[in-house]
């Protein structure tokens, strides 16, 4: 089955310690969405993929980054990790078609501990 | 500032009668308004959408309604079933510069259907 594969499902990292999150997608999309989910609260978009080129959110900290080797895979690196960086991110993928809403497609998401 | 909000974060309904799930928005530039139904340890996955030029639409036992004077939509479930119990955000979608969609999501409403 085509799907939006992430992993770890569970990362435990150190307070400032580096990490990197991975997603992985066999639907072939060409855009891929990194969002962040605090407990209670709405998921909310990082950045997003439109195949190479790479657009960030305004109000996403200068602590996230991401890179995207190619079409399959999309990573997210959190250079220090703070306790406020607990949460779960979500990795979602789209197809992009002009003129026509695009459906998003859910990974199951990594649920990040700092400790 | 949340544009897109689910003011209850919880219901409890009873197996076959009516679930009424609500949300609220605050931009009307919105195009396309979505709902994604969540399971404990999954990603979120859509469930049906409704474009701004409508105000309803069906399938199967899910409708939405949109009523834009009021910047509020509503997701309909009838019959209830205890399958349906999940985590249900709304999301707005909103044109990117770079041609794609980026939702903006609520804060999610938890629906427990019981026999």
């Amino acid at each position: 089955d085509a799907m939006v594969i992430q992993n770890p499902r569970y990362q435990v990292t150190q307070f400032g310690k580096p990490v990197t999150l991975s997603c992985s997608q066999t639907l072939n999309h060409n855009v891929m969405y990194w969002y962040q989910q605090k407990s209670s609260q709405a998921p909310k978009l990082l950045f997003h993929y439109y195949d190479k080129d790479f657009n960030n959110e305004a109000d996403t900290p200068d602590n996230f980054q991401s890179r995207r080797p190619n079409t399959s895979f999309c990573f997210l690196d959190i250079r220090s990790p703070g306790l406020g960086d607990a949460a779960m991110y979500l990795c979602a993928t789209s197809r992009d078609v002009p003129s026509s809403y695009n459906e998003q497609f859910f990974g199951p998401g990594t649920r990040l501990t700092v400790l | 500032d949340q544009q897109v909000k689910q003011n209850s974060p919880s219901l409890s309904v009873q197996e076959g009668r009516i679930s009424i799930l609500n949300c609220d928005y605050t931009n009307s530039m919105f195009d396309y308004f979505l709902w994604y139904k969540k399971y404990p340890a999954e990603g979120p996955t859509f469930l049906i959408s409704i474009s701004s030029i409508k105000d309803k639409n069906e399938d199967g036992r899910f409708t939405v309604f949109l009523n834009k004077s009021a910047k509020h939509l509503s997701l309909h479930i009838v019959p209830s079933q205890p399958g349906d119990s999940a985590v249900y955000f709304c999301a707005a979608s909103e044109w990117g510069m770079d041609n794609t969609d980026k939702l903006i999501f609520g804060t999610g409403t938890r629906l427990q259907v019981f026999p």
